[in-house]
Formats: C-alpha cells, structure tokens, sequence
C-alpha cells in the first residue's frame, strides 16, 4: 500500500514566520502535488512536480521534488494570514493519486 | 467555464439507509474520481470513472458503490449507511487519458453526509 505522510499535522505561527512542511514516503511516485484547501471548498491544485530534484516556485513558495521522488517538501517564506489553509500533497502512482493526511497551517496577523 | 458542480450540498441520513451523490464534471473532461475526506483519515480515495468504465478503486468496502454516464457525470452511492460514513465526500474531474491517470484535479466543493 503506498502512503504519504505529511508533517507536522499543525502549524500555527505568525505572520512574516518561515515555515516547511513535509511529504514523505517509501514509495516511488511519478509525480507529486500540492494542493491546497479552505473551509467549505474543494482542494485547489498549487504545483505539480515530476523530476527528482525538480524545483518549483510560486511567488513565497517553495516546492521540492525529492531525488529519489519518495519525498517533497514546501516552504513557505513569510507567511501571511491568507496562507491560511489545510496544505495536502499527492502522490501519482498505480493510475491512482493518494493524499496525505494534510497540513492544518493557521497563520496570525 | 463551469467548474464542478457537487449535489447535494449538505444531508442527514440515518444509520441504515442509502444515499446517491452525484457529481457534473467540467465540460470535456472525461475522468472523475470520489474521495472521502474525514478529520481522522484524510482524504481516501474511492474511486476513478473513465468514459463510464471503473478506471480505479480503493479500499472501500461493497457497499459503497459508483457509476459514470455517457456524458460524463457520475454518481456514487453508499448502501446501509453507518455512522463512521459521516464525512465529507469529494468530486474532482480531469481530462485524463485512456490507460493512466494524469493532470490536475479539479475537486467540487463536496457533499457533506451526516449519519445519524
């Protein structure tokens, strides 16, 4: 069964705060993405990484991809209340994507 | 254009009875998958339908169950609901391809079920 955890499960800091969430697992993905969601809505997909070691980013946020594309990685440079939201990386494998568990970010002003 | 579109919103049930959810993908795009999204478990996948053909299945048990039509909306129904079925139920469709799941995810704002 192939599983991605992500850490830590919660994270509250203030703003202008750096923060890095991770996504790892001992299986092999073709690719890997984040998503990002808000109270009431449906995930919204951030980045899609497909490289070992491929590095994306998109505006204060950082993506990584990693070698062996078992892990990757999100940081976010400081943050701001709108960063607020439940952060879900997906792994690409067997014709399926599998969630993490999420990332419950709260940023305060 | 549209994006998808998830019926109903919000429903109650009770221990042992069945509900249908159902789902519009956006126009054109021919794969819809379901998950389960609960505080505990994350989002689990259910299921994957492509051109109305089971593409993909998780570890569910029989009693949850889906369907795609011609055009493309699909529908899932969970039988002798139990209380652990509370959660919030997600659509998300994409253009996909025939043989291999890719591209991004396009998620409704999901149906959340309370069972009772």
């Amino acid at each position: 069964t192939q599983l991605l955890e992500q850490s830590p499960q919660f994270l509250s800091i203030q703003e202008g705060e750096n923060l890095t969430v991770y996504c790892n697992s001992s299986s092999v993905f073709s690719s890997l993405q984040w998503y990002r969601q808000e109270p009431g809505e449906g995930p919204v997909l951030l980045v899609t990484v497909v490289t070992g070691g491929e590095v994306k980013k998109l505006k204060r946020l950082t993506f990584q991809f990693g070698d062996a594309r078992k892990d990757s990685s999100l940081h976010i440079t400081a943050a701001q209340p709108g960063d607020t939201g439940l952060y879900l990386c997906a792994g690409e494998g067997r014709g399926k994507l599998i969630f993490g568990q999420g990332t419950e970010l709260s940023v305060k002003p | 254009k549209a994006g998808v579109t998830q019926t109903p919103r919000y429903l109650i049930k009770t221990r042992g009875q069945q509900v249908t959810l159902s789902c519009s993908p956006i126009s054109g795009h021919r794969s819809v998958s379901w998950y389960q999204q609960t505080p505990g478990q994350g989002l689990q996948f259910l299921f994957e339908y492509f051109s109305e053909t089971q593409r993909n299945k998780g570890n569910f048990p029989g009693r949850f169950s889906g369907r795609q039509f011609s055009n493309s909306r699909s529908e899932m129904n969970v039988s002798t609901l139990e209380l652990g079925d509370s959660a919030l139920y997600l659509c998300a469709s994409s253009s996909g391809t025939s043989g291999r799941y890719t591209g991004e995810l396009f998620f409704g704002e999901g149906s959340r079920l309370t069972v009772l």
